[in-house]
């Protein structure tokens, strides 16, 4: 299956300031997700990365608070913006392959103070 | 939106076999059941998927009703490593429709020695 690198592993950030997320894989991949888990909750998607043009988000998530990029098949980044204490989360970034199904990064554990 | 239901919590003695349970009643002729696994603060892990049939595989049996509307994730023998939050999920397969995953609440197992 494909391998995801997703840095940072954690951070700890200031309300006000935002903070960029990347995702990197292995291998060309067809898609690319990025979801949102709040302090014991189950996953939440937040959009999906289209390679090429501006990705499609889920109800609830606008482009000015998560912009999200995907130059190529291998990257995305996920970019959270004016962060506020209730953006404290765990952010994991998913890819399908055509020939391994769905991979889950290790995730970016953010606090904001 | 997530389409299934599971029990919040159970417990499962170590080295007896773990029976999880989910109700997907609006399930679709195409959609398959997925099962995921994620243990505390790591991203989630593929465990085994399957349409109509029953399936097995080094991890884990997935036993789907005739009429599809529920079935059981097994771990024929516990270990203490298994406790974890097992997610149930219904989607198309194919991976190049972007047919995302949606998580439900999942089942917290905690395997007792």
């Amino acid at each position: 299956s494909a391998v995801i690198s997703q840095k940072p592993s954690r951070d700890i950030c200031q309300r006000g300031t935002s903070l960029t997320i990347q995702c990197q894989v292995d291998s060309q991949v067809t898609m690319m997700f990025w979801y949102r888990q709040q302090p014991g909750q189950s996953l939440t998607l937040i959009a999906t990365a289209n390679q090429g043009s501006e990705a499609t988000y889920e109800s609830g998530f606008v482009i000015d608070k998560f912009p999200i990029s995907r130059p190529n098949l291998t990257f995305s980044t996920l970019t959270v913006s004016n962060m506020s204490p209730e953006d404290s989360s765990i952010y994991l970034c998913s890819v399908v392959a055509m020939d391994s199904g769905y991979t889950f990064g290790s995730g970016t554990r953010l606090t904001v103070v | 939106d997530a389409k299934t239901t599971q029990p919040p919590s159970m417990d499962c003695a170590e080295g007896r076999a773990a029976n999880l349970p989910c109700n997907h009643s609006t399930i679709s002729g195409n959609e398959y059941v997925y099962w995921y696994r994620q243990i505390h603060s790591q991203g989630p892990q593929y465990i085994i998927h399957g349409l109509k049939n029953n399936e097995t595989n080094e991890m884990a049996s997935l036993i789907i009703t005739e009429d599809r509307k529920s079935s059981t994730l097994i771990l024929p023998h516990a270990t203490l490593r298994d406790t974890a939050v097992y997610y149930c999920i219904v989607r198309l397969s194919h991976a190049n429709t972007g047919n995302q995953f949606y998580f439900g609440t999942g089942t917290s197992l905690t395997v007792i020695p």
